[in-house]
């Protein structure tokens, strides 16, 4: 059964530094997503994105991080500059552009330690 | 704005016992409704996704019922056992490829 994978599964990086976290959708999907959960808490919404366009960002999504879509099958999370508060386990998610949004396919996360 | 609420934080249980995890949300504008399992820093495995137009979804020991006019959801798990301890999250879907909202969810500890 198709998946969605994330690498790496454990990123540790120093307070100032720039971090990629990388997801492979699910190949025919066309929505993707990032949330994060920092330890104890929720799950929360990061961004969305389709066809090459941010759909929806949510507060925490400032210009410390971006996303994007580098070639036809890696989607992407990009932080500028960490900082303590970004250490979280980060989920990629897609979704099947048939129906209407019904599922979102979850991998299995990047815990970013930031130092 | 949606929110989710789950009740019980945590639940301990002896093996064996049937229990219900419970899961409320403030917009019933939903399109599904779904829960995973999530063991201590790993990822989330989808447990069962029910429509808003269903009332009941089972898979094995696990049955999710959706009330979305009361804006209510349970998870019955029968026959609890050591390995169904987890943290269990309820997540809605508003359906649109909009966001999902997730719930802090039930933290489970079944002994045997």
């Amino acid at each position: 059964e198709p998946e969605v994978t994330q690498t790496p599964s454990h990123q540790v990086t120093q307070m100032g530094q720039e971090v990629i976290l990388r997801c492979v959708p699910i190949s025919n999907h066309l929505y993707f997503y990032w949330y994060r959960q920092i330890l104890g808490q929720k799950v929360e919404f990061l961004v969305s994105f389709y066809n090459n366009e941010i759909s929806e960002k949510s507060e925490i999504f400032d210009d410390q991080f971006s996303v994007e879509r580098p070639d036809g099958s890696n989607f992407t999370l990009k932080i500028r500059s960490t900082k303590l508060e970004d250490s979280a386990m980060y989920f990629c998610a897609s979704t099947d552009p048939r129906g209407n949004g019904d599922e979102q396919y979850f991998g299995p996360g990047t815990r970013l330690t930031v130092t | 704005k949606q929110e989710v609420t789950q009740i019980p934080a945590a639940l301990s249980v002896p093996e064996g016992e049937n229990l219900v995890l419970n899961c409320s949300f403030t917009d019933s504008a939903i399109y599904n409704l779904q829960w995973f399992r999530q063991d201590p820093g790993k990822g989330l495995t989808s447990l069962l996704l029910i429509q808003s137009s269903q009332r009941e979804q089972t898979s094995g020991r696990l049955n999710a019922s959706l009330d979305k006019s009361s804006g209510r959801s349970t998870l019955y798990i029968a026959a609890s056992q050591p390995g169904d301890s987890a943290t269990y999250l309820c997540a809605v879907n508003p359906g649109g490829y909009q966001k999902v909202t997730f719930g802090i969810g039930t933290k489970l500890q079944v002994i045997p």
